[in-house]
């Protein structure tokens, strides 16, 4: 079973607004991370948030924020006023595993296009 | 400070070759990870190393191997190269080892099996 889900496969937003990308996880721990990647067509990863499993607060990096729901087991982020920069890939994942053997797992991404 | 480098950027092998793969991280970050980036399977993780020791292993093949050296440079290899093992082959380094601090990720390199 997918441990991460991403359903959106691709989404289009006018520069200048907000945007939310989808993100449910599946896990029996009650110790993990989430964490949000960018990939621009140039290949390159690049983190974006984290938000842990016992922050009690949304997680927030500049125009990222991370929309953490516990009980529903999302964890969306949401892209404030949009920049034609932002069109890429994102991927969502998770940390699971602990005491030195974690890992990330990533969902399969969503592509996001920022329109001018 | 420099990024995570990755080369080579670009390869183009035949079946049944080899591969190595360099990857230097982070100056400061003992752990490096690696990742196989395809179409359809998306990334899945392949293994991270953590001041030279294998910390962690995903679900790949024996052909698949890799290293650090005491300066936390890594190395992957790939044996015996199948049409399958084409793919985006993404390091990544972090200070203290997946999940426990953020990854940071080279631009990697594309490997073509023909």
């Amino acid at each position: 079973a997918q441990k991460i889900t991403q359903t959106q496969p691709g989404m289009f937003v006018q520069e200048k607004e907000a945007v939310t990308l989808d993100c449910t996880y599946d896990t029996s721990d009650p110790s993990y991370g989430l964490f949000w990647y960018k990939q621009p067509s140039s290949g390159e990863m690049i983190f974006l948030i984290y938000q842990g499993s016992y922050d009690q607060q949304n997680a927030t990096e500049g125009r990222y924020s991370l929309n953490f729901q516990k009980a529903r087991k999302s964890a969306n982020l949401v892209i404030s006023a949009s920049q034609l920069g932002d069109s890429a890939m994102y991927f969502c994942a998770m940390r699971e595993g602990q005491g030195g053997s974690e890992k990330l797992v990533f969902g399969k991404g969503m592509k996001l296009t920022v329109n001018p | 400070k420099a990024g995570v480098t990755q080369t080579p950027r670009y390869l183009i092998k035949t079946r049944g070759q080899q591969v190595t793969l360099s990857c230097s991280p982070i100056s400061g970050h003992r752990s490096v990870s690696w990742y196989q980036q395809t179409p359809g399977q998306g990334l899945q993780f392949l293994f991270e190393y953590f001041s030279e020791t294998q910390r962690n292993k995903g679900n790949f093949p024996g052909r698949f191997s890799g290293r650090q050296f005491s300066n936390s440079r890594s190395e992957m290899n790939v044996s015996t190269l199948e049409l399958g093992d084409s793919a985006l082959y993404l390091c990544a380094s972090s200070l203290k080892g997946q999940g426990a601090s953020p990854l940071h990720f080279g631009n990697g390199t594309r490997l073509t099996v023909t």
